[in-house]
């Protein structure tokens, strides 16, 4: 099985702040990556596939770059809405995995 | 408007089966890769399983922890998707939700819509 690894697992920011979370992979998965947000007691939603390609209708101010072992998930600068939890997920094989998440906390 | 909504969960005991249902809307359900992914309170998110789509014959794919208890279906004519539950465990504690799989070898097999979820609690 492909291991997914997050980090950091909770990080504390403040609006108006960049911040960086990165995603690494036990094998070659390619591009096969996609990043996903989910808020307490909604269900996950997609913001990035392909590694860096942004899912229509997701602003601009989040991006995903990298190509393995080690893909990033970048807020340009945080807004009142992000704070939530976000994983990485690969598609390239079965079993497909999730990083184990990162709370990204209020500073 | 694609939907997704979940449904069947419920208390059960440890042993015992259930069934979920996913009834699909504003898409063409047969285009689609259809997966289960599940989360236990308070923890990460563990994919489940597949049904591929009617070019590929509808064929499944298991997660290890469910394999031979748990079995993927699909209902073209009512756009339904299932999740047959057999010998559950406390440890398939869990709110189930479903996703539909973007199938596009461009831009790869990523879920892109997901359901509200349902929740499945084994327990005596």
């Amino acid at each position: 099985d492909i291991q997914m690894t997050q980090s950091p697992s909770t990080l504390s920011a403040s609006v108006g702040d960049r911040v960086t979370i990165t995603c690494r992979t036990s094998q070659s998965i390619s591009s096969n990556l996609a990043w996903y947000q989910q808020k307490p007691g909604k269900a996950p939603k997609l913001l990035i596939y392909k590694a860096s390609s942004l899912e229509s209708g997701v602003p601009s101010r989040f991006s995903g770059s990298g190509s393995g072992p080690e893909f990033t998930l970048t807020i340009s600068s945080l807004q009142p809405d992000d704070f939530a939890t976000y994983y990485c997920q690969q598609y390239k094989s079965y079993p497909i995995t999730f990083g184990q998440g990162t709370r990204l906390e209020i500073e | 408007e694609v939907q997704l909504v979940e449904s069947g969960g419920g208390l059960v005991q440890p042993g015992g089966s259930l069934r979920l249902s996913c009834a699909a809307s504003g898409f063409t359900f047969s285009d689609h890769y259809m997966d289960w992914v599940r989360q236990a309170p308070g923890k990460g998110l563990e994919w489940v399983g597949r049904t591929r789509n009617k070019a590929n014959s509808y064929t499944t794919e298991y997660a290890a922890s469910v394999k031979g208890r748990f079995t993927i279906s699909r209902d073209e004519s009512k756009n339904s998707l299932y999740l047959h539950m057999n010998s559950l465990k406390t440890e398939d504690t869990a709110v189930y939700y479903c996703a539909r799989v973007n199938v596009n070898v461009l831009t790869g097999y990523h879920f892109d819509y997901w359901g509200q979820g349902t929740l499945v609690t084994a327990s005596s």
